[in-house]
This record gives structure tokens, sequence and C-alpha cells, in this order.
């Protein structure tokens, strides 16, 4: 069974600061996603990582993959009050397309 | 929101009443999918389909049932509701021959179903 692990799962961080996301899965795995929802909102798609070593970056966030590790982060630069969100990782298991996502980290920045 | 439309967008219902959600896409996107939300668990997988009359299981599965006689339309029933199906539920869509072969999801904006 595919398992995958958030943490924290909860941040609060003053604006201007670093600081990263953990997501960590149980099996071998083909591609992970990153995800962000608002409150009350849907899920919108920041990041797809397909290999080992993958770094992806957008503004203010980087995400990366280590395969052998089983490990993603997604990493925030200078915090900024407008990325105040719950960020999902999620991961698909080779020769399927089901993902199983992690728990959520629910991020907010203080001004 | 990729083109991707669920209704209704909110239900209140009674317990051991049938329940039916809608998902339309206009996308022409092969693969569907239903997943619900619910705190601490993040989103779980109750059924996807793979093309028209083409389903299959996932996770989180009993008391549901889905069906998909279009490729437009997915849809997902609670043929005798609980109040543990009190829930977000997201349609979510995703094309595997697109998208640099990433078969990205994209998710409607959901419907909040309480069950009393």
């Amino acid at each position: 069974e595919l398992k995958v692990e958030q943490n924290p799962l909860f941040l609060s961080m003053q604006e201007g600061k670093n600081y990263t996301i953990y997501c960590n899965y149980s099996t071998t795995s083909d591609r992970l996603y990153w995800y962000r929802q608002d409150p009350g909102k849907s899920l919108e798609s920041l990041f797809v990582l397909l290999s080992n070593g993958a770094v992806k970056q957008e503004g203010r966030l980087m995400a990366s993959l280590d395969t052998k590790a089983r490990l993603s982060t997604l990493h925030i630069t200078a915090a900024v009050h407008d990325l105040s969100a719950t960020y999902f990782c999620a991961v698909v298991r080779f020769g399927n397309e089901k993902l199983t996502f992690g728990t959520g980290t629910r991020l907010t920045i203080i001004p | 929101d990729a083109g991707i439309t669920q209704s209704p967008r909110h239900k209140v219902t009674e317990t051991g009443t049938p329940v039916t959600l809608r998902c339309h896409q206009t996308e022409n996107h092969r693969y569907m999918y239903w997943y619900r939300q619910d705190p601490g668990h993040g989103l779980r997988l109750i059924h996807y389909s793979y093309g028209v009359k083409d389903t299959d299981k996932g996770e989180v599965s009993d008391g549901y049932s889905v069906s998909r006689s279009k490729t437009e339309d997915f849809l997902l029933t609670l043929e005798s509701a609980t109040s543990s199906q009190t829930s977000v539920y997201f349609c979510a869509i995703s094309d595997p021959s697109g998208s640099g072969g990433y078969n990205e999801q994209f998710f409607g904006p959901g419907t909040r179903l309480t069950v009393l």
C-alpha cells in the first residue's frame, strides 16, 4: 500500500522568511505532484516532478524530487501573505494512474 | 477550471436517501476521477474511469457506485447515504496522451454534501 506523509501539518511563518515542506512516500513512484488549495476552493496544480533530481521553480516556490530517498520538498523563499494556503503532494505508483495524496500542510503567512 | 463543472455544488440530504453527483467536462479528456476530502485525510480516491463504461475502484469505494455513458459525464451515486459520507467531493480529469505524458489531473470546483 502506498503511503504519503507530509510534514509539518501546520506551518505558521513570518513574511520574508524561508521554509520547507517535506513529502515522504513509501514505495517507488512514477510521478509526484504538488497542489495548492485555498480555503473553500478547488485544487490548483503547481508542479509535476518526473525523475530523480528534478527541480522546478515558479516564483517563490521551488520543488525537488529525490526518488532514492522517496522524498520531495517544496521550498518557500521570502514568504508573502499570498502564499497562505494548504499544499498537498500526491504520488502515482508505477503502472497505474491512481493518485495518493498526503494529508496536506496548512501554511499561514503572518505579516 | 479546465472546463469542469460539478452539480449540485451544495446538497443536504437525509440518511438512507439516494444521491447522485454529476461531473461534466468539455475537454474531451479520457480519464475522470471522484475524490472525497475530509479533514485529516487529504483527498482519497473513490472511483475512476479510464474510458466510456470503463471504471475501477479507488481506496474508499464502499457505499459508492459510478457510471460513465459518455466521455463528458461521470456520475457518482450514493445508493443509501450515511452520515459518514458527509464530505466535499471533487471530480478530476486527465489526459494521458497530452500534457507531455504527465497525465496531470485538473480538479472541478467541488460539491459539499451533508447527510443528516
